[in-house]
Parts: C-alpha cells; sequence; structure tokens
C-alpha cells in the first residue's frame, strides 16, 4: 500500500462550480499536512498548511483533515481558471522535515 | 531575484555528458533540498543539506552529485546518466531542518530545470 494516494485525474469542472480534491494516507503519524498548487512549467507553491485534524479556511480554499479517516481535503469554492494547475499533498511527521507527496491531481476549470 | 531559482530551465544531455544544475536561494534559509519529479509519480526527495553539511541521501546512485558550497547555493552535478533520469529537477529551502510547528519549516521550491537524457 502506498503511503499517500492521490486520484491524478484529470478532472474537469465549469467556472464557478465547488472543486474538492482528496488524498489517503496509511501512517497515522503525519502531523503536519499540506497542499502545493503547481502551475506549468513551475515549481510546487504552498497553498494550504494545517497541524494535526481539523479545518483551515483561506479565501476560496478549505483545508480539511480527518485523521481518524485518514484523510485530507482541499476545497476551492467558487472556481477560476486561474486555478486550472495539478494539486499536490504532502505531509510529514513531527519532528522530520521529510515530506511525503501525492501524484497530484490535474485541475482544469473551464471558462 | 526573490525566492529560489534554478538554471538553466532546461537541459538535453547525451549518456557521456557532464552537466550540472545550479540553485540559489535568497530567502535566508539554511536548509536546502533536491527533488525529482517523473510523469505520474510523486516527488522524489534526493538530498537535503542543512548549513552546508548533507543530512539525507535517499539512494541516489552515485552518477547524482551535489554540492552545496554555502546556505544560499546548491548544486546537482550530473554524470553519465540515463534515459530514465529524464525529469524535472527541483530545487527547495526551507528555514531549517529541525522540529517546527510553523511555517518556518515550510519548503519553498524553485521553477525545476526540465532534464532530458538522450
Amino acid at each position: 500500500q502506498k503511503e499517500v494516494e492521490q486520484d491524478p485525474g484529470p478532472l474537469s469542472v465549469p467556472e464557478g462550480a465547488i472543486v474538492s480534491l482528496n488524498c489517503t494516507y496509511s501512517n497515522s503519524a503525519f502531523q503536519y499536512f499540506m497542499w502545493y498548487r503547481q502551475y506549468s512549467r513551475k515549481g510546487p507553491e504552498l497553498l494550504m498548511y494545517t497541524y494535526s485534524s481539523g479545518n483551515k479556511e483561506d479565501g476560496r480554499f478549505t483545508a480539511q483533515v480527518d485523521k481518524s479517516s485518514k484523510y485530507i481535503s482541499l476545497f476551492i469554492r467558487d472556481s477560476q481558471p486561474s486555478d486550472s494547475a495539478t494539486y499536490l499533498c504532502a505531509m510529514r511527521w513531527a519532528g522530520s522535515y521529510q515530506l511525503t507527496f501525492g501524484k497530484g491531481t490535474k485541475l482544469s476549470v473551464i471558462p | 531575484e526573490t525566492g529560489v531559482t534554478q538554471t538553466p530551465r532546461h537541459l538535453v544531455m547525451g549518456m557521456t555528458n557532464k552537466k550540472s544544475l545550479k540553485c540559489e536561494q535568497h530567502l535566508g534559509h539554511n536548509a536546502m533540498y533536491w527533488y525529482k519529479q517523473s510523469a505520474k509519480k510523486p516527488l522524489e526527495l534526493m538530498f537535503v543539506y542543512s548549513l552546508e553539511e548533507r543530512v539525507e541521501n535517499n539512494s541516489v546512485p552515485s552518477r547524482f552529485s551535489p554540492e552545496c558550497p554555502n546556505s544560499s547555493h546548491l548544486f546537482l552535478h550530473l554524470h553519465t546518466l540515463q534515459p530514465e533520469d529524464s525529469a524535472l529537477y527541483l530545487c527547495a529551502s526551507s528555514q531549517d531542518t529541525t522540529e517546527g510547528l510553523g511555517p518556518t519549516d515550510t519548503q519553498y521550491f524553485g521553477p525545476g530545470t526540465r532534464l532530458t537524457v538522450l
């Protein structure tokens, strides 16, 4: 079983839709959870950063962590064509700098 | 220049060539990383440097040789590569590698070098 599972998509939605991106993981020691956004021909940029379980909201983006289910989500409200990118989930355990990444989900928002 | 920069952005090399990738961070960070990103695979951590000392070598073949002359610069020297080494090579930096509870340990990525080995 892979440590982090993420559906690679591609996912195509109309502009204005609510987007839900998800990752599951197997290592219960993960404590820190991140979402990175990667535009074509660019490096990943940190979008959201959460510690342990709960929700975190930043503008149109909401990150959710459910440690009991080993499941994390990123919701994008009122999606825009500029949100078209690959979204990578990443996580690490306490005391470690090593990030474990999902494969990424490619999202296209159609005007 | 701000953030993390990488040169060259694109590189095509033969299997017998020797080339180097360069990374520079302008964030005042103490830790730097090399990652490999292949199609349909998760990012793979290759090397980690903290205060110019290598702290991690993730079973990377010896045809990849990192160098960190100071905390702002990181190189990846390449020689006798294989076609399967073709990938996007990403550099990242963070404040440090020790445990943190906030964004000081966040890794910031450069744009990458797209490497093609013929």
